[in-house]
């Protein structure tokens, strides 16, 4: 039972490539989220999804896309990358009333 | 809208000093509160769920709806508990995810002096 898991650790992107950041769970959770943490911010909302095939948009969703495909990942599609997209992606899930569970993070640099 | 406020960016406080986390919070509704903590780069752990009410690693946390507040403390602090502890809320279910959404305040940071 690994969690959740998330790919790449760290990456450095050029202004306008674009990249996907991946995400995927093992406990069958239905809720899946995906924030962004910059320093002094705390984490912010870009996506979620309540299940399959079923996504909606965050606090700070711009320059951002999702889809749920499984119930196992969420990947996080990010077009044209930005300077101020640079920060720490944290994907989490969670089960109804139970707890959520945080993948380890991607930390992206934008240059 | 539901809204989490942690005043403290940093703390800082000496090994065996009591130490208190603070945190308010806004929600129209019934609110499920939580401590995270995150040590240096690493994922945020889950440290404390005001409905178990349980005591870890000699944190404690009291839900007070009157005040508003769900404020983290522990008598004794040790060099160890040195990291961000976040501070959020999520709505107790309703329909579709929005109710399960975590609203983190910005965090402090605590260090512990030896």
């Amino acid at each position: 039972n690994a969690g959740v898991t998330q790919t790449p650790k760290f990456r450095i992107l050029k202004i306008g490539q674009s990249m996907t950041l991946q995400c995927a769970q093992d406990m069958n959770h239905n809720y899946m989220y995906w924030y962004r943490q910059d320093p002094g911010m705390g984490l912010k909302l870009i996506y979620y999804s309540v299940g399959a095939g079923i996504t909606d948009k965050g606090e700070v969703p711009n320059g951002y896309n999702v889809s749920r495909s499984t119930t196992e990942d969420f990947p996080l599609r990010l077009e044209l990358a930005a300077p101020s997209q640079t920060s720490v992606y944290f994907c989490a899930s969670r089960e109804g009333a139970k707890g959520y569970t945080f993948g380890s993070g991607t930390r992206l640099t934008v240059v | 809208a539901q809204r989490v406020t942690q005043p403290e960016k940093l703390l800082s406080v000496f090994k065996g000093a009591p130490v208190e986390l603070k945190c308010n919070y806004s929600y129209s509704g019934s609110p499920e509160l939580f401590w995270y903590v995150q040590y240096s780069r690493q994922r945020l752990q889950l440290l404390l769920r005001h409905i178990s009410r349980e005591s870890i690693k000699g944190f404690t946390a009291d839900l007070n709806k009157g005040e508003t507040s769900f404020h983290l403390k522990k008598p004794f602090a040790q060099e160890e508990d040195s990291a961000m502890y976040y501070c959020a809320l999520s709505g107790q279910g309703g329909s579709g995810g929005s109710n399960y959404k975590l609203t983190f305040g910005k965090g402090t940071l605590l260090t512990v002096n030896p």
